[in-house]
């Protein structure tokens, strides 16, 4: 069965603090899709970032990095340089592939709640 | 923005009442994802439809169901409402081009059962 872990459940941090969020998944397929969403406190979720089960490299994107490594069944997410605006539940994500390049489901860990004061 | 329109924003009603939200996915994409998310149950996936067929069932009560229309609109009927059911439902659509694997979320409709 697949499932997510997110063991952080709260993490507050002070503006300008380094913070990685850790996400460890468990799935019996070969191929398979990780994801992270970021909700702020308006509510809607926002899609930051898709790692293929096939391609370990890490990536950056700004202030934001993510390490994926199969070996230890482990997507984190880093924040560099936190600011307020960074505040929000953080859910990483599991799906296995379909068909036509559309996903199944969507398995989300409990998330995170990134509190980052001034 | 994410592309993805859900209606209404808000949604009040008494324990047995019937209500139907409703989304529109990205233009192009062809599934749609339904999720619930509630305090104690976190972010659940629901049921999965794509080009107007039902694709994959998550938890979903029988007093719940959906369908999704030719224009790919989808709706979300939920019935014999319980205090339990109040929730964020949400909305995702993808597969608007090969390769991409990513679902979008409308803004939710966040349903108060009174």
């Amino acid at each position: 069965a697949q499932k997510v872990t997110q063991a952080q459940t709260e993490i507050s941090v002070v503006e300008k603090e380094d913070v990685t969020l850790d996400c460890v998944y468990e799935t019996r397929d070969t191929t398979y899709y990780l994801f992270w969403y970021k909700q702020p406190p308006s509510g809607e979720l926002v899609f930051l970032i898709r790692r293929n089960s096939f391609d370990e490299q890490n990536e950056i994107s700004g202030r934001y990095s993510w390490n994926f490594q199969k070996s230890t069944s482990s997507f984190n997410f880093t924040i560099t340089a936190s600011q307020v605006v960074d505040s929000a539940v953080y859910f990483c994500a599991l799906s296995e592939a379909g068909y036509g390049g559309a996903t199944n489901k969507l398995i989300f860990g409990t998330g995170t709640l990134l509190a980052v004061q001034p | 923005d994410s592309g993805v329109t859900q209606t209404p924003k808000h949604l009040i009603t008494a324990t047995g009442q019937r209500v139907t939200l409703r989304c529109s996915p990205r233009s192009g994409d062809l599934s749609v994802y339904w999720y619930q998310q509630s305090l104690d149950q976190g972010l659940q996936f629901l049921i999965q439809y794509y080009n107007g067929e039902e694709r994959a069932k998550g938890n979903i009560l029988e007093r719940f169901s959906a369908q999704q229309f030719p224009d790919l609109h989808s709706e979300l009927n939920l019935s014999s409402l319980e205090l339990g059911d109040s929730a964020l439902y949400f909305c995702a659509s993808s597969g608007q081009r090969p390769g991409s694997y990513e679902q979008y979320f409308g803004p939710g409709t966040r349903l108060t059962v009174t």
